[in-house]
């Protein structure tokens, strides 16, 4: 198993560009969810998924958008990149909200 | 809004020391998590506490869920210095069971010199 999958690793993007942060699973998890980590501040929830075609806003969402079309995907799209986005994302996946979350090894993205 | 209030932000330490971190809210959780996060890498779960007044012990770290289920602690024994990283405790629980989400604390970042 592979886990949690998260692709690129690494960005440099120009503030109003836009681009897709991708997040696979392959635990079969209904649950999946999209952080951003910054110093001192913890991780915050951008937004989540409670399963395929469900999708919610977390505490951070002004600027995402998210689909999840099936149960192993669940993209971030930013729709104008902000120097305020720069930041590094977590992907997570789980049985539930409230449950042990899986991590993927971040998207660590810079906005200039 | 329910906050998780991690104390301390910082820490560093000598190997062999011994070392405790604390994890405060005014909310109650029905569970804490605790990760442990290492740089370039995402959290990973190193226990889960559920029951008020639980002890957790995991080789050298004992954690603890307060009583009133509001606070927990991770004592970590003779530090080493893999134990480095950043310390993150997750409340879950507290609105509706599975459906909510985790509310995480802003971290310990731990420091052990050998």
């Amino acid at each position: 198993n592979a886990g949690v999958t998260q692709t690129p690793k690494f960005q440099v993007l120009k503030t109003g560009q836009s681009m897709t942060l991708q997040c696979a699973q392959d635990m079969n998890h209904e649950y999946m969810s999209w952080y951003r980590q910054d110093p001192g501040m913890g991780l915050r929830l951008i937004h989540y998924s409670v399963g395929a075609g469900i999708t919610d806003q977390g505490e951070v969402p002004n600027g995402y958008n998210v689909s999840r079309s099936t149960t192993e995907d669940f993209p971030l799209r930013l729709l104008s990149a902000a120097p305020s986005q720069t930041s590094v994302y977590f992907c997570a996946s789980s049985y539930g909200g409230a449950y042990e979350q899986f991590f993927g090894p971040g998207t660590r993205l810079t906005v200039l | 809004t329910q906050l998780l209030e991690q104390s301390p932000q910082f820490l560093s330490i000598q190997e062999g020391e011994n070392l405790t971190v604390y994890c405060n809210s005014s909310s109650v959780f029905s569970s804490l998590q605790w990760y442990r996060q290492e740089p370039g890498e995402g959290p990973v779960l190193l226990v889960t506490v559920v029951t008020g007044g639980e002890v957790k012990k995991l080789k050298r770290l004992t954690f603890q869920f307060g009583d009133a289920r509001k606070d927990s602690s991770l004592h970590i024994t003779a530090a080493q210095p893999g134990d480095t990283g950043l310390y993150l405790c997750a409340g879950g629980g507290s609105w509706g069971g599975s459906q909510g989400n985790l509310i995480f604390g802003k971290g310990t970042k731990l420091s052990v010199k050998p």
